[in-house]
């Protein structure tokens, strides 16, 4: 059978309904974070950063929240559409060091 | 502006036979980085360069060896494939000013598969 560890998580969201993805970081000593957008078959693709003194940053239809107290970042997309698809993961950085989470897999049901 | 760009997109090898990954970027970044990317993990830093020159071991560098040509350029080689080195292969570049607020720009990837 297959392992567990080769499914990555799935969010399925109805088109022009907002996508909320979490990611959990380990360190606290990160000071930077990132989050990446990968598409089938293409590389990951910078969307939105936030430093460590801040706790919510915005761009166009995403929105970043960043709770240190819990060591949690989520992802908030508005109105999602099916050019939202995507596999989106985090990225925690400690002076050049970056470490990548697996990723959630967003699927936009038209 | 391409941005990063990666030679070959797919591969195919034979246990045993070497290959080269080629990977450029015009952005006039300092630091380089080479990537693999296996299903259900991370991305894992193999190695990087933090500048022309320098070359450094990441986290899986096991099997492979780099060479920083000058700025634009970041090649990884496969001395001898083996099966456990099936996977996609992620460039990417960042400009590294000397802080940590630096954000890694990645290239489309390469395909690599070993028989």
């Amino acid at each position: 059978g297959e392992s567990v560890g080769l499914h990555l998580p799935t969010l399925s969201v109805q088109e022009g309904d907002n996508s909320i993805i979490n990611c959990a970081y380990s360190n606290s000593a990160s000071d930077y974070f990132i989050w990446y957008k990968q598409e089938s078959g293409k590389g990951p693709q910078f969307i939105i950063d936030i430093r460590s003194n801040m706790d919510k940053r915005q761009g166009q239809r995403v929105t970043v929240l960043l709770n240190k107290t819990v060591k949690h970042l989520s992802l908030q997309i508005a109105a999602t559409q099916p050019g939202d698809s995507a596999v989106y993961f985090c990225a925690e950085t400690t002076y050049q060091k970056v470490t990548f989470g697996i990723g959630t897999k967003l699927q936009v049901i038209p | 502006n391409a941005g990063v760009t990666q030679t070959p997109k797919f591969q195919v090898l034979k246990t045993g036979q070497s290959m080269t990954l080629q990977c450029a970027q015009d952005m006039n970044h300092n630091s380089m980085y080479w990537y693999r990317q296996d299903p259900g993990m991370g991305l894992r830093l193999i190695y990087y360069s933090a500048s022309e020159g320098t070359t450094d071991k990441g986290e899986v560098p096991n099997g492979y060896n780099v060479s920083r040509l000058n700025k634009r350029e970041f090649s990884l080689r496969l001395e001898s494939a083996a099966p456990s080195q099936t996977s996609v292969y992620f460039c990417a570049s960042s400009e590294w000013s000397g802080g940590s607020t630096d954000t890694q720009y990645f290239g489309p990837g390469t395909r690599l598969t070993v028989l």
